[in-house]
This record gives C-alpha cells, structure tokens and sequence, in this order.
C-alpha cells in the first residue's frame, strides 16, 4: 500500500547516545516532515524538506539534524540524544494544499 | 504568526449523540484549514479541509466542519457519534503557498457506550 513507512516503531536510548530515524513515501511527494508530539502540545515541526536537496528548521530544531537522502527518503539524526527528546516523532510527505500523509510514528524513550 | 487554539482538551459523549470539536485559528492572511484524527498508536489521517469555496466542507467519517472567517473558527461536527470515533482530533492551519502546518494540542474525544 502507498503511504509513509518509518523505522523503527520503538527505541530506548541512554542519554548522550546517536540514533538516526528512517523514513520512506512512495507517493512521489516533493515535500517531507518531521514532527514531535508531546502530552498537551500537539505536533511541532522540527525540520522539513521543500524539495530533494534542500532542508529547512523548523519550531523546535534544536538537537536534530536531517538528511534528504532522494526524493524518497528523509531522515531524523540525533546526534547524543536528551532525556527532553523523549517523545512520539512522526514523517509526513505531502503539500499543505492536499494534506499530509502521516507514518505511524517512532516512540522514542531517553533514559 | 498563525496559531491554532482547541479550547477542549476532552470531550465525552455519549453514542449517538451530536459532538462539536471547537477550532479557533488566529492569521491576519487568507489560511487553509485542516482536521486530522489520530486513532489509539496510530499515525494521523487527514479527516477534512478548508482550501476555498463553500464553507461547508464535508469529511471522512460522517464528520464536517464549517469555516467561519468573522469569528476565525472552524469547528468540527458529526450528528451522531460512533463508539469507532473514540480519538484524538486536531486541526491544523497553513498560510496559503506556505510549507508548514501549525497544530492545535488536539481534542481527545471518548465516545460512551
């Protein structure tokens, strides 16, 4: 089925290790997001891709880097992980005028 | 800035009956609006939109919203709920020929049996 595929579905992680999450559309969307969802404040932008080649910050960036690998592929890296980066973090592809398709999210714990 | 405010965190009701979600959004530019519903573990999935046109806009579901512009309000309604559309509902807004959806901190509705 087309949609938004990303790995992993769960991680713990210690404070101060790496990790990278994957994501993958099939639908040949230019555009690509990342976002957190925290308790109580909804889903916040981190970063987003306009267009193969080409990333932007978003609200909360801080702590994160990305890479758009191709058109398919926009990935979340976080470089020596925070116990405040616990949380839900969810890729969407897709245009503003037609709506997001979301993934089925990364649970991501920090100990 | 855009924002979006849901007033309502929780929202119980009873099977059956009418359910309104309240969205209030504030732009001082032309917005298109969205409500999105988040399912138990789940991703979100685009329920309706507000692009243009009428200001009725029917969804997925059973579910409308009316986009009102003087009281900058875009509210989500179903005549009668389901005990399936025990969710978490957001609305979202964007800046027409923007890149980014602004989210309001969701509705969790629970639907009594």
């Amino acid at each position: 089925n087309a949609g938004v595929t990303q790995t992993p579905k769960f991680q713990v992680l210690k404070t101060g290790q790496s990790m990278t999450l994957q994501c993958a559309q099939d639908m040949n969307h230019n555009s690509m997001y990342w976002y957190r969802q925290d308790p109580g404040m909804g889903l916040r932008l981190i970063y987003y891709s306009a267009s193969e080649g080409t990333t932007d910050k978003g609200e909360v960036p801080n702590g994160y880097n990305v890479s758009r690998l191709n058109k398919r592929e926009f990935s979340l890296r976080l470089e020596s992980a925070a116990p405040s980066q616990t949380s839900v973090y969810f890729c969407a592809s897709g245009h503003n005028n037609y709506g997001y398709t979301f993934g089925s999210g990364t649970r991501l714990t920090v100990v | 800035a855009q924002s979006v405010t849901q007033l309502d965190s929780q929202v119980p009701v009873f099977e059956e009956a009418p359910v309104e979600l309240r969205c209030n959004y504030s732009s001082s530019v032309s917005v298109y609006l969205f409500w999105y519903v988040q399912y138990p573990n789940q991703g979100l999935q685009l329920l309706l939109k507000y692009l243009s046109g009428s200001t009725l806009v029917k969804g997925i579901n059973g579910f409308e919203a009316e986009f009102n512009k003087s009281q900058t309000s875009f509210h989500l309604r179903k005549p009668s709920v389901h005990i399936s559309d025990t969710a978490e509902y957001f609305c979202a807004v964007s800046l027409t020929g923007a890149n980014n959806l602004f989210f309001g901190t969701g509705t969790r509705l629970t639907v009594i049996p």
